[in-house]
């Protein structure tokens, strides 16, 4: 059965950072692209990030470029999302999914002073 | 970042037929195709139909997608309350090198 289950959200002050974390399991890791999509409350689903099999090819939406980071360790089955420079439109719960064919049930961020 | 274009809401009545749509352009949809989604509040979303139109095993035939030109469809026959959700189309975007998501449609069920 495929897992996904993330990780490291919570409450931040804008301009902080956090480093959510994906554990993936019940399937060969190294084998999917691997996506980052995210839920403001309320609202619809944005796609955020993702990246191809082997970690060589990232691809990230125009509101986070430059400030957010995708990354995989295949070795640790394990998905990152590196979230610097936070703004309060970034606040939402933060899903990852492999190949959009199976779901992690989200980590939240909330972007507040 | 242009997204796709789906209505807000849609109405059906009990066993009906619902047909959702969603609009995009040459870049995305038109050669990309389009994925789609289920997502009941409070849940993640559920996977109906890949890029190809492919429909995963676990999902009911009562779900088909299918594409003509730009416009990407989801098809749902004999509505039944547990199809009372939110559904999202998804392509990728070749200009954009991004995906790009549809802002959602609510389907209520009569």
């Amino acid at each position: 059965e495929v897992q996904l289950v993330e990780s490291g959200g919570g409450l931040v002050q804008p301009g902080g950072s956090l480093r959510l974390s994906c554990a993936a399991s019940g399937f060969t890791f190294g084998d999917y692209e691997m996506h980052w999509v995210r839920q403001a409350p309320g609202k619809g689903l944005e796609w955020v990030a993702c990246i191809t099999q082997d970690g060589s090819a990232k691809y990230y939406v125009a509101s986070v470029k430059g400030r957010f980071t995708i990354s995989r360790d295949n070795t640790k089955n394990s998905l990152y999302l590196q979230t610097n420079s936070l703004r309060a439109d970034d606040a939402a719960v933060y899903y990852c999914a492999k190949d959009f064919d199976s779901w992690g049930q989200g980590t939240p961020v909330t972007v507040s002073s | 970042q242009a997204g796709l274009t789906q209505p807000p809401s849609v109405s059906k009545g009990l066993r009906q037929t619902a047909t959702l749509t969603c609009t995009g352009n040459s870049n995305n949809v038109g050669n990309q195709g389009a994925a789609w989604l289920q997502q009941h509040q409070g849940h993640p979303p559920k996977l109906l139909s890949s890029r190809n139109n492919n429909r995963p095993s676990e999902i009911s035939e009562r779900f088909s997608a299918s594409r003509s030109g730009n416009t990407a469809s989801l098809t749902i026959t004999g509505l039944q309350p547990e199809d009372e959700a939110d559904y999202y189309c998804a392509s990728w975007d070749s200009s954009l090198s991004a995906w790009v998501f549809g802002g959602g449609t609510k389907l209520t069920v009569l």
